[in-house]
């Protein structure tokens, strides 16, 4: 009875490789977010999909892309890798109606890059 | 620019005390502040949350007091119990739906 489950947990590759992380919700939410924390532990929002539709997308770089197939999942594939893309990502989902912005976190994936 | 601060990276607690966690903000445009429970290798956990209209929530043990005027925000635990041992993050956000700004964290140990 997951809420927000996400694939790999743990994900470790070589500079130049692509590499994607898949994010599910099972919360009937419309809204799914991708944030990344850093080796300073900061969490960053990075990407985020309302109704299968873009909404934010920060400053990151364009090897970053996401992919929101239907409302329930949120993919992001990332395109020759770099050491500055080792961190953990982390999924969240939300209603877009919610009146405290309530957002709900995977477990995140620690991305290595080696 | 950190719109969210937390300048308290530790906080030691005896168990039954109160834990005072605290957060500041540079934003004014910020309608919602979130209080976020993480563990190691886990993500973060909803706990309360609080709007700006208000200047108090309770949950059980748990109290978010917010002094707009001061741009600061604390989160009240008590009594404080050795599985609230984790970092606290505070995070901010205009209306839904939208990205949360966190704060840098607080790790709260809780001990005997």
């Amino acid at each position: 009875d997951t809420a927000v489950s996400q694939t790999p947990k743990y994900l470790v590759t070589q500079m130049g490789n692509d590499k994607s992380i898949k994010c599910e919700q099972n919360l009937g939410h419309d809204t799914m977010y991708w944030y990344k924390q850093d080796s300073k532990k900061f969490l960053k929002i990075m990407f985020s999909y309302n109704n299968k539709e873009l909404i934010i997308n920060e400053t990151v770089p364009n090897r970053f892309s996401p992919k929101s197939p239907d409302k329930a999942h949120l993919n992001l594939h990332i395109n020759s890798l770099e050491l500055g893309d080792s961190a953990v990502y982390f999924c969240a989902s939300s209603h877009a109606s919610d009146y405290y912005n309530e957002q709900f976190f995977g477990p995140g994936t620690r991305l290595t890059v080696l | 620019d950190q719109q969210v601060k937390q300048n308290s990276p530790s906080l030691s607690v005896q168990e039954g005390r109160i834990s005072i966690l605290n957060c500041d903000y540079t934003n004014s445009m910020f309608d919602y502040f979130l209080w976020y429970k993480k563990y190691p290798a886990e993500g973060p956990t909803f706990l309360i949350s609080i709007s700006s209209i208000k200047d108090k929530n309770e949950d059980g043990r748990f109290t978010v007091f917010l002094n707009k005027s001061a741009k600061h925000l604390s989160l009240h635990i008590v009594p404080s119990q050795p599985g609230d041992s984790a970092v606290y993050f505070c995070a901010a956000s205009r209306s839904a739906p939208d990205k949360l700004i966190f704060g840098t964290g607080t790790r709260l140990q809780v001990f005997p």
